[in-house]
């Protein structure tokens, strides 16, 4: 299995500052035949299902703020929020869908406000 | 729009089997770019992958949970549905239905619903 590692477990960014986080995994999740990251990422607010955000590593969903962004390529990725808002408050996972019969997500990463 | 719902008991014994329902509103489940997932949570942990069919009744399944697990397509009723057998505590989780772009990401999920595992 590709092993997905997240860091940090949690983080606490005032209102309109940058939040990173960042994914790792344990092998790449780089294609070579049509060079795209398999890689995806998710929101899940409190008592809610995980929405997608960000697909192919930074193809942005349709209709999710352009605050968010992805990068990265091969074992390590970032997810950034640029001016972090109240309503960003939620656990961040990261997915791989490289190998779809070992698809793996982080362990979440918790956005607070301070 | 398109939505997915979770149905089935909220309360399974230990030993037995876990059955579970998604139903699709709002469009079709008979579509050549989607898979249809189940992934789980349990209370206060992460994510995890148990498996996903076609409308055509190919599945692939989490290796980890293969053994147990079997998902089955009612294009009839746009459903489909899980079944995980000989549950224990383990198994207590919120489940949710998705549906999944090809074999790639989930890009709709449903509301979820709690299993609890308990004799």
């Amino acid at each position: 299995d590709i092993v997905m590692t997240q860091s940090p477990d949690s983080l606490a960014v005032s209102l309109g500052e940058r939040a990173t986080i960042n994914c790792k995994s344990s092998q790449s999740v780089l294609s070579s035949s049509n060079n795209k990251n398999y890689l995806a990422w998710y929101q899940q607010k409190p008592g809610q299902p995980p929405k997608l955000l960000i697909y192919w590593a930074s193809t942005r969903e349709s209709g999710v703020p352009d605050r968010f962004s992805g990068s990265g390529s091969g074992t390590d990725f970032t997810l950034t929020i640029s001016s972090l808002q109240a309503e960003d408050v939620a656990v961040y996972y990261c997915e791989q869908y490289y190998t779809t019969l070992g698809r793996t997500f982080g362990q979440g990463t918790k956005v607070e406000i301070k | 729009q398109l939505q997915l719902q979770e149905s089935g008991p909220g309360l399974v014994k230990p030993s037995e089997t876990l059955s579970l329902t998604c139903t699709v509103s709002g469009g079709t489940i008979i579509t050549s770019s989607h898979y249809w997932g189940w992934i789980r949570q349990p209370p206060g942990k992460g994510l995890e992958w148990i498996g996903s069919i076609y409308y055509s009744g190919n599945t692939y399944y989490n290796p980890s949970l293969k053994s147990r697990v079997a998902i089955s397509v009612e294009t009839s009723k746009n459903q489909f549905s899980l079944r995980l057998s000989s549950v224990t505590a383990a198994d207590t989780a919120v489940y949710y239905c998705a549906r999944e772009l090809w074999r790639y990401y989930f890009d709709l999920w449903g509301q979820g619903t709690l299993v609890t595992v308990t004799s």
